[in-house]
């Protein structure tokens, strides 16, 4: 089954309206990253955490790592059409290797 | 740069019929990543690379087989393909030490 979920699915804002997307891992994480994928595109790196309780920011993304590095959540302010594409989450889990296990992503709309 | 590039773009195959899948890259990297990403199921790791001439299995082998003869180049080959197998296909590749994963543009195929 899937080890690492993400809510919402899906999630449809106004533009200007906040966002937040939730990951949570059955097991330990050693590190997690943030991808951003365009629709028709292709993943893109955001950003990785590998600290517990680690807080990052880019513009008006803030990233979070859970203090039991279980979950993690990605929250953007003030969205705009720019946003617009599914954002998934990747953990590295403890004793596993150094592969990275996907969530399925939330795909965010963004309405002008 | 190209960064990483994937051959084709677009393929159809009948049942049972073979294809190679093609992923190149120019940034000296060590690893290399082959993903499915199918709707509503993330990424999955198919097979991976830590160097020239290793391989290893990933999430969901069944059905694919890789080789990495030249450090620059991962291939992905389908000998019997099955409609299961319609998907996008990823490759990422990585530089050790670091951790960004660089995605190709991708390869769409479908199997009737």
């Amino acid at each position: 089954g899937q080890q690492v979920m993400q809510i919402p699915q899906y999630q449809h804002v106004q533009e200007g309206e906040d966002f937040t997307t939730y990951c949570n891992s059955s097991t330990t994480l050693s590190n997690i990253q943030w991808y951003k994928q365009r629709p028709g595109g292709h993943p893109v790196f955001l950003i990785q955490l590998v600290k517990s309780g680690e807080v990052k920011k880019q513009k008006r993304l803030t990233f979070q790592f859970g203090e039991a590095k279980k979950n993690s959540s990605l929250h953007i302010t003030a969205t705009q059409t720019t946003d617009v594409g599914t954002y998934f989450c990747a953990g590295r889990r403890v004793n596993y290797g150094q592969n990275f296990v996907f969530g399925p992503g939330t795909r965010l709309s963004v309405l002008p | 740069n190209a960064g990483v590039t994937q051959t084709p773009k677009f393929r159809v195959l009948k049942t049972g019929q073979s294809m190679t899948l093609l992923c190149a890259q120019d940034m000296n990297h060590e690893y290399m990543y082959w993903y499915r990403q199918d709707p509503g199921m993330g990424l999955r790791l198919i097979h991976y690379s830590v160097g020239e001439g290793t391989t290893a299995k990933g999430e969901v082998p069944d059905g694919y087989n890789v080789s990495r003869l030249k450090k620059q180049n991962f291939l992905l080959g389908l000998e019997s393909a099955a409609p299961s197998q319609t998907s996008v296909y990823f490759c990422a590749s990585q530089g050790q030490g670091r951790e960004t994963q660089y995605f190709g543009p991708g390869t769409r195929l479908l199997v009737l």
